[in-house]
């Protein structure tokens, strides 16, 4: 069974950090990976998706990095700002596109 | 991206009631699936719910409690039966995109439905 972990669980930064969001996955037979966004109460936006042929995905001011061999995935904000505080959620697709989610990271980003 | 909404966005309700959640989306999908996100937790699939089939439902989850339609192509229902306190969630449709402007596979979320049972 899938178990995906996300590291850490909480983070406070001030604005203008660069700073790196971690997900571990067990199983490492992925079809891809999606990293979303959750604003409290709200429902997710997707932000990124990595295919498990590929190794990175870029938007902006974020960049995901797969290592499937590894079972980890990383996303970079770059220069981040107060709107970017919300929960980072990362998700495996195994098959059937049915997601596993981790647990997720709360980011705050102090004016 | 797929434009999803959901019907009621919020709702309070009473013990050993039932409510429907509805999940409209802007273009016809093959696959829909239901999530709860309970209180602090991360979001645990429900079921898939496809078009012209009986959905599928994931461990721990029973048809009684959460019977689903799928009348079409752009709908879904989901119904939440004889509610107790421990219903009490978020529960959110999602789609797969087909790709073209979308990355294949690529799952998109409704806005959620946020459930409080008294």
């Amino acid at each position: 069974k899938q178990e995906v972990t996300q590291i850490p669980a909480a983070l406070s930064v001030p604005e203008g950090e660069n700073l790196v969001l971690n997900c571990s996955f067990t199983d490492s037979a992925i079809y891809n990976l999606q990293w979303f966004r959750q604003d409290p109460g709200k429902g997710l936006t997707s932000l990124l998706l990595i295919q498990s042929s590929q190794r990175e995905q870029t938007s902006g001011r974020l960049n995901a990095s797969l290592d499937k061999s590894s079972g980890r995935s990383t996303l970079y904000i770059a220069a981040s700002q107060p709107g970017d505080s919300a929960t980072y959620l990362c998700a495996v697709n195994n098959a059937g596109n049915m997601l596993t989610f981790g647990g997720g990271t709360r980011l705050m980003v102090k004016p | 991206s797929a434009v999803i909404s959901q019907k009621p966005s919020r709702d309070i309700c009473q013990r050993g009631t039932s409510l429907t959640i509805q999940c409209q989306v802007d273009s016809q999908v093959t696959m829909m699936f239901w999530y709860r996100q309970q209180p602090g937790q991360s979001l645990t699939l429900i079921a898939t719910a496809n078009q012209g089939s009986e959905a599928t439902y994931e461990s721990g989850f029973v048809i009684d409690k959460f019977p689903i339609s799928r009348p079409n192509l752009t709908f879904s229902t989901l119904t939440v039966s004889n509610m107790s306190p421990e219903d009490s969630s978020i529960y959110l449709c999602s789609v797969v995109g087909s790709g073209g402007v979308t990355s294949e596979n690529e799952q998109f979320f409704g806005p959620g439905t946020r459930l409080t049972v008294l």
